[in-house]
């Protein structure tokens, strides 16, 4: 079925740089991709991205293009995704999901990312 | 970009009662790569129909969904406690994933 599981909590200054990694098992890694996703307090959910595990293809969504960074180490199936130039508008729960034919099916556990100064 | 819009914004409800949730797309959702989510705070969110109207892994089927092109829905036939979240419908046609802003089940 697969499981994905992501790192420990985080609080940023402003303009800092946040990396969240998230690691997969029980399925294999690059037959599927990795999608991003975050929810700030008291919103919804917003798609960041999303990743080939395959080849590392990636898609950014506009809002944070220029800003995020996604990457894979296909050697320990592990996805990362770099947020840069934070501001508090960036303070969300970060999940990483896995990506497939069939939406997104499997979620990990969040990431909170804080950013005050 | 393609922008889904969910209605109602809330929907109180009593255990039992019938709940119908809807999802309009501003463009058609080609191949209906349209998925629904369950999402309870402190968890994270849980997929429940892919495809539109195919149910995920575990699922009760309590729970459906419907529609294409433009117009989808998501009927949950008899409100069980554990059913009072937040749900999201979300595409996966274009590759720009874009998600509902959700619809709240509350206990009414």
């Amino acid at each position: 079925q697969g499981q994905l599981v992501q790192s420990g909590a985080e609080v940023k200054k402003p303009g800092a740089s946040v990396k969240v990694s998230c690691k997969a098992s029980g399925y294999t890694f690059s037959s599927y991709g990795i999608s991003w996703v975050r929810q700030a307090p008291g919103q919804g959910l917003e798609w960041m991205g999303w990743i080939s595990g395959y080849n590392g293809k990636t898609n950014y969504a506009q809002k944070v293009q220029g800003r995020v960074t996604m990457t894979t180490d296909t050697s320990t199936n592990i996805a990362y995704m770099e947020l840069r130039s934070l501001t508090s508008d960036d303070t969300a729960v970060y999940y990483c999901a896995r990506r497939s034919v069939f939406g997104m099916d499997v979620w990990g556990q969040g990431t909170t990312v804080t950013v005050s100064s | 970009e393609i922008v889904l819009t969910q209605s109602p914004g809330t929907l109180s409800l009593s255990p039992g009662e019938r709940a119908t949730l809807s999802c309009r797309a501003s463009q058609s959702v080609g191949g209906s790569f349209l998925a629904w989510y369950q999402h309870k705070p402190g968890q994270a969110p849980s997929l429940l129909i892919h495809s539109a109207s195919s149910r995920a892994t575990d699922v009760p089927d309590r729970f459906s969904g419907s529609g294409s092109g433009t117009n989808f829905t998501l009927t949950i036939t008899r409100l069980e406690p554990e059913d009072f979240a937040v749900y999201y419908c979300q595409q996966y046609s274009s590759s720009h994933y874009t998600f509902g802003q959700g619809t709240k089940v509350e206990i009414k």
